[in-house]
C-alpha cells in the first residue's frame, strides 16, 4: 500500500527556515513526481511545488519561487522542501502528494503543520 | 494569473445529485478532489482524453465533464459521507498547476 509522511513542521519565527520532509512507502518502482500543496487557516488549497520523479525538473508557485526549493534523497525514497525567508502568509498545513500520470495528484500524506510567528 | 472558480457551496438531501463548477480562463487537464478537514485529501476523478475516470475505489457515483474552459463534478445519489470539501485543479501549461477556490458539499 502506498503512504506518504509528511515531518518537519512547526513554528519559526518570521524571516527564517525551515525544511519539511516526504517520505515514501510502497511508491517504489513507480515513476512519480511530487507535489507539496498548503492548506493555511480557513483557506482552500494552494499547490506550491513539483518535482519530478528523475529530479530533472522542479517548478514553483510565484509566491514561493527563489525562497522555496525541492530536492530528493532517492536512497530514502524521500522529498524535501526547504523553505527560506518565511513570512504569515506561509502559515499552512503543508501536504505532499505524488503524481503517477495525467496531471493528477494520485496519493496524499496526512500534512505538516508550520507556523510562522512573529 | 490563472485561477479556477468554483461556487463556495452546495447542497442536497441524500438520494439527490449535486453538480459543481469550476471555471477559469485558462483549463487544461483537470482532476477533482475530496477533502475532510484535517484529513489527507482524495483524488474522485482524473481526466484522460477528455474523459473523466474514476480511480480503484472511488464510489463510481462521482462523475465529471469538461466544457471549453468550464469542468463540473456531478454526485449522484448523494451520502451522508459525501460531506466535504471539493477541489478541482488544473496543469497550467506543464509547470504549474492551480487549485480551484474549493466547495463546501453539505448533505441536508
Amino acid at each position: 500500500q502506498v503512504q506518504l509522511v509528511e515531518s518537519g513542521g512547526g513554528v519559526v519565527q518570521r524571516g527564517g527556515s525551515l525544511r519539511i520532509s516526504c517520505a515514501a512507502s510502497g511508491i517504489t518502482g513507480r515513476i512519480a513526481g511530487t507535489h507539496w500543496v498548503r492548506q493555511a487557516p480557513g483557506k482552500g488549497l494552494e499547490w506550491v511545488a513539483f518535482l519530478r520523479y528523475d529530479g530533472s525538473d522542479k517548478y514553483y508557485e510565484d509566491s514561493v519561487r527563489g525562497r522555496f526549493t525541492m530536492s530528493r534523497d532517492s536512497s530514502k525514497d524521500t522529498v524535501y522542501l526547504e523553505m527560506n525567508s518565511l513570512g504569515a502568509a506561509d502559515t499552512a498545513v503543508y501536504f505532499c502528494a505524488k503524481d503517477v500520470g495525467y496531471y493528477a495528484l494520485w496519493v496524499w500524506g496526512q500534512g505538516t503543520q508550520v507556523t510562522v510567528s512573529s | 494569473q490563472s485561477t479556477l472558480a468554483q461556487p463556495p457551496s452546495a447542497s442536497g438531501s441524500p438520494g439527490q445529485s449535486v453538480t459543481i463548477s469550476c471555471t477559469g480562463t485558462k483549463i487544461d487537464i483537470v482532476s477533482w478532489y475530496q477533502h475532510h478537514p484535517g484529513k489527507a485529501p482524495k483524488l474522485i476523478l482524473y481526466e484522460l482524453s477528455q474523459v473523466f475516470k474514476i480511480p480503484s475505489g472511488v464510489p463510481e457515483r462521482f462523475s465529471g465533464s469538461k466544457s471549453g474552459n468550464t469542468a463540473s463534478l456531478t454526485i449522484s445519489g448523494l451520502q451522508t459521507e459525501d460531506e466535504a470539501d471539493y477541489y478541482c485543479t488544473s496543469n497550467i501549461g506543464r509547470d504549474r498547476w492551480v487549485f480551484g477556490t474549493g466547495t463546501k458539499i453539505t448533505v441536508l
